[in-house]
């Protein structure tokens, strides 16, 4: 079974503080990738990294980077959290181009 | 840039009966189309995926339809029953990229 693990299910920070959100997954998947989920919206692409040291930006990567030192981990940062960013955020893995994403079980920030 | 619209955002149905969600796409070059069940408080998981070489695929009482003329696919729910409620998203993607691109979801609810 692949097995996507999120750090933390909820997480309370105060505006201006810096956010780490990490994701692990064990199934040596090369593709990770960070969405949040907002009501009405679906899930919205953050970054996401094909491998080691790689990542790309997506659709909203405003106020956020990303950290893949290695292939097993995929880190998102808030820089200086702000209340926008209150939101569930998911992180998946997949491998190869096209296949199945995988989802951790998410993140839930509140940033007050 | 691309785009997935989803529709209806919610829809509500009696046990038995069939439930319809459609969603269309703006990237012609979108070669897979899968599709994510997320029950409440869990992470969303695939359910079913179709591929562009493929017009229809079933599994059990679920399937998935598509046309890539108009840019459409859909998912087909039969005799739904209440543990079929909860949030589907559809999503495309195609290969130059790798990114999932998400409806806004649907939530179901199938009444007992």
């Amino acid at each position: 079974d692949v097995k996507v693990t999120q750090s933390s299910r909820y997480l309370v920070k105060r505006t201006g503080e810096k956010v780490f959100l990490e994701c692990v997954q064990d199934m040596d998947h090369e593709n990770m990738f960070w969405y949040r989920q907002d009501p009405g919206l679906g899930l919205r692409l953050i970054y996401f990294s094909y491998d080691v040291k790689m990542k790309e930006k997506g659709d909203i990567p405003e106020g956020y980077s990303v950290s893949r030192e290695k292939k097993e981990r995929f880190s998102l940062i808030l820089e200086s959290a702000s209340t926008n960013q209150t939101s569930m955020y998911l992180c998946a893995s997949s491998i190869g181009r096209e296949n199945i994403q995988y989802f951790g079980a998410g993140t839930r920030l509140s940033v007050l | 840039g691309e785009n997935v619209e989803q529709h209806p955002s919610t829809l509500s149905v009696q046990e038995g009966d069939s439930a319809v969600i459609k969603c269309t796409y703006s990237d012609s070059a979108s070669n897979y189309f899968p599709w994510y069940k997320q029950e409440l408080g869990k992470r969303p998981q695939l359910i079913i995926d179709i591929r562009s070489n493929v017009g229809e695929k079933k599994d059990q009482r679920i399937a998935v339809t598509l046309n890539k003329t108009a840019k459409h696919f859909s998912l087909h729910i039969t005799e739904t029953q209440p543990e079929d409620s909860a949030v589907y998203f559809c999503a495309a993607s195609n290969s130059n990229t790798g990114k999932l691109i998400f409806g806004q979801g649907t939530t179901l609810q199938v009444k007992p």
